[in-house]
């Protein structure tokens, strides 16, 4: 599976929109790109995925550059629950096993 | 209604005993999993089974033994624990098809300490 990049640790003030960063310059073609967090003393828990066009659900946004080696996940109004630690995976959709590979993601503190 | 669950959701145990963890969905999900969360919460994917077969080990030490009674229960059993073995130990499932990649849900987590 190819690596990403993610900052160590964001800080965000509540109600405000939190653009998260991920890079996966060797992403392949068939790789899904996925968002788990993990808030404090919890399993992780999955957040949204895409493949190449943008995508919302009711948790977040996922904006993927067009050649696909970076992208964003946006919490358009962060609230103190938000506070967690955002994991972007890569998954591949040939040959998968279903496993997830945590990187270290980043640590969103959310400021009152 | 819970989705993945774990029990126990806290184990402390000498060194040398031998312990279980046992996780339950009830998402009907065809594939589970057992991760790890060390102290310095680094998550690792240790097994994995699909429709009660193995089809991930990832190098975990043969002390650890997984079982799959059916496709909603993936036990794990730890022989002659260890200090290095005190960890979060998290189950999740999801369904699994070929070209499709589906989400996964966690349970709680065990805390297990090992003194």
């Amino acid at each position: 599976d190819a690596k990403t990049t993610q900052p160590n640790s964001m800080e965000s003030n509540e109600e405000e929109p939190v653009h998260l960063p991920c890079n996966h310059s060797t992403i392949s073609g068939t790789d899904y790109i996925h968002w788990y967090r993990q808030l404090p003393s919890q399993g992780p828990e999955y957040v949204i995925h895409g493949l190449t066009s943008n995508v919302n659900n009711r948790m977040a946004s996922l904006a993927i550059a067009e050649d696909r080696k970076s992208s964003t996940l946006i919490l358009h109004r962060a609230t103190l629950r938000d506070a967690a630690v955002y994991y972007c995976i890569l998954r591949s959709g040939s040959g998968n096993t279903g496993k997830l590979i945590f990187g270290q993601g980043t640590t969103l503190q959310v400021k009152p | 209604d819970t989705a993945v669950s774990q029990t126990p959701k806290y184990l402390v145990t000498q060194m040398g005993n031998d312990k279980s963890i046992k996780c339950e969905q009830n998402l009907g999900h065809d594939t589970m999993y057992w991760y790890k969360q060390d102290s310095k919460k680094f998550l690792k994917i240790m097994f994995s089974y699909n429709n009660k077969e193995l089809i991930i080990n990832e190098t975990v030490p043969n002390r650890f033994s997984p079982k799959s009674p059916d496709k909603a229960h993936l036990n794990l059993h730890i022989n002659s624990l260890e200090l290095g073995d005190s960890a979060v130990y998290f189950c999740a499932s999801s369904l699994r098809s070929p070209g499709i990649v589906y989400e996964q849900y966690f349970g709680p987590g065990t805390r297990l300490t090992v003194t």
